[in-house]
């Protein structure tokens, strides 16, 4: 199946620094990328739809000056935790949406950033 | 406000035996359906999807539910095995197929060899 891959997957910084993840889609282009939060023992949530070429598109709740979004190619998506406080600790996942030919939809998700800030 | 809701959080099963995940949804607008399961410290794996046209889907071991009535959707694992120890998530999309996807809050499934 396709992959997607995330990097780091595991990053420690200290308070009020930037911290910027990584999401590739390695044999398939995506057109569309999705990020995703997930707390402990809760449910994946969704933050942004990013969209190659465009502005991404935030959930209601999601700071967008704080969390930078960037989808420069169809092949990778950037997230950027600006000035990273301890509550922007977490699991961080991203998916790429892939279309294939016989028109299904399919999410791949990539391994997941796990990101603790001191 | 949780749109789609597993309301075990976990569940353990002997070994070979059948294994119900249970999902309920409340927006009426998702007309697409999927099943994921995930490992500690991992993301997700796809495992089977369902549109709001069908009633069933099945592959392999793996088979889905919907009950568009009653909003509910259900995946069946049958047998189980050891290995399929993890947490499920059910998320559901939609109009129109997904743009987005809202995920529920999953159910730790524990297969007893």
């Amino acid at each position: 199946g396709a992959v997607v891959s995330q990097h780091p997957s595991r990053v420690i910084c200290k308070s009020g620094t930037s911290v910027k993840i990584e999401c590739r889609s390695l044999d398939f282009q995506a057109t569309t990328m999705f990020w995703y939060r997930q707390f402990p023992k809760k449910s994946l949530m969704l933050m942004a739809t990013s969209n190659e070429g465009s502005k991404a598109t935030y959930e209601q709740g999601v700071e967008k000056d704080k969390f930078l979004i960037n989808h420069a190619s169809l092949t990778l998506s950037t997230l950027t935790v600006t000035s990273a406080h301890p509550e922007d600790s977490s699991f961080y996942i991203c998916s790429a949406r892939s279309l294939a030919r016989t028109g299904k939809e399919t999410q791949y998700f990539g391994p997941g950033t796990r990101l603790l800030v001191l | 406000d949780q749109q789609v809701k597993q309301n075990s959080p976990s569940l353990s099963v002997q070994e070979g035996r059948i294994s119900i995940l249970n999902c309920d949804y409340t927006n009426s607008m998702f007309d697409y359906f999927l099943w994921y399961k995930k490992y500690p410290a991992e993301g997700p794996t796809f495992l089977i999807s369902i549109s709001s046209i069908k009633d069933k889907n099945e592959d392999g071991r793996f088979t889905v539910f919907l009950n568009k009535s009653a909003k509910h959707l259900s995946l069946h694992i049958v047998p189980s095995q050891p290995g399929d120890s993890a947490v499920y998530f059910c998320a559901a999309g939609g109009p129109g197929g997904y743009q987005k996807v809202t995920f529920g809050t999953g159910t730790k499934l524990q297969v007893i060899p």
